[in-house]
């Protein structure tokens, strides 16, 4: 079936740097892209989502980039903190039939900010 | 607002044992969702609800069951608890319309173990 993934389950990286965590997609029917931190022992937040019609979108310190072509979803991470460390998700969600039902989520990238 | 709650934090069941998962959002959305959360791995969804008294089943609803009987409350059932329901159990809601607002708010999780 249609399915979200990620390529790498760990990454680590120094605090300061900027990280990107990578996302591949095969339902080409998605509405909506959504990034998910999941920190230990908690519920996933919400951190930014674009729209399928978007290949770009910015918040604070983050960015996702969209790439239709290949099916690639990315999450940059700016500047690194230490409060940055957890596990992040990408999801994806179709409005068709409403939008009601939930979200697919991929299996999720452990980010390690080193000291 | 206190959000999504979701009670207890942990549980441990014996086979064949019978419990509810309890969940309750203050935000009066209108749709509730629960996933699992099984080690290393992304939620699945296991039944969502549009509103009280329709919920609807999701990708893995083999071994639960709902009832929505107020927009506040969307508990989750166990009847025979197997093994195989070892896992992090999520309740999520989110505004219902789902036109550029796919947000779903998570509560903290419920550990349950079946041994």
């Amino acid at each position: 079936g249609e399915s979200v993934g990620l390529h790498l389950p760990t990454l680590s990286v120094q605090e300061g740097d900027n990280s990107i965590i990578n996302c591949a997609y095969s339902n080409s029917a998605s509405d909506y892209f959504i990034w998910y931190k999941q920190e230990s022992g908690k519920g996933p937040q919400f951190i930014i989502d674009i729209r399928s019609n978007m290949d770009k979108r910015q918040g604070q310190r983050v960015t996702v980039l969209l790439n239709k072509t290949v099916k690639h979803l990315s999450l940059q991470i700016a500047a690194t903190q230490p409060g940055d460390s957890a596990v992040y998700f990408c999801a994806e969600k179709s409005l068709e039939g409403g939008g009601a039902d939930g979200l697919t989520f991929g299996k999720g990238t452990h980010l390690i900010i080193q000291p | 607002n206190a959000g999504v709650t979701q009670t207890p934090k942990f549980r441990i069941l014996k086979i064949g044992q019978s419990m509810t998962l309890q969940c309750a959002q203050d935000m009066n959305h209108n749709y509730m969702y629960w996933y699992r959360q099984d080690p290393g791995m992304g939620l699945k969804l296991i039944y969502y609800s549009v509103g009280a008294g329709i919920t609807d089943k999701g990708e893995v609803p083999n071994g639960y069951n709902v009832s929505r009987s107020t927009t506040e409350d969307f508990p989750l059932r166990l009847e025979l608890a197997a093994p195989s329901q070892t896992s992090v159990y999520f309740c999520a809601s989110s505004y219902s319309g789902g036109q550029g607002a796919p947000e779903q708010y998570f509560g903290p999780g419920t550990r349950l173990t079946v041994t």
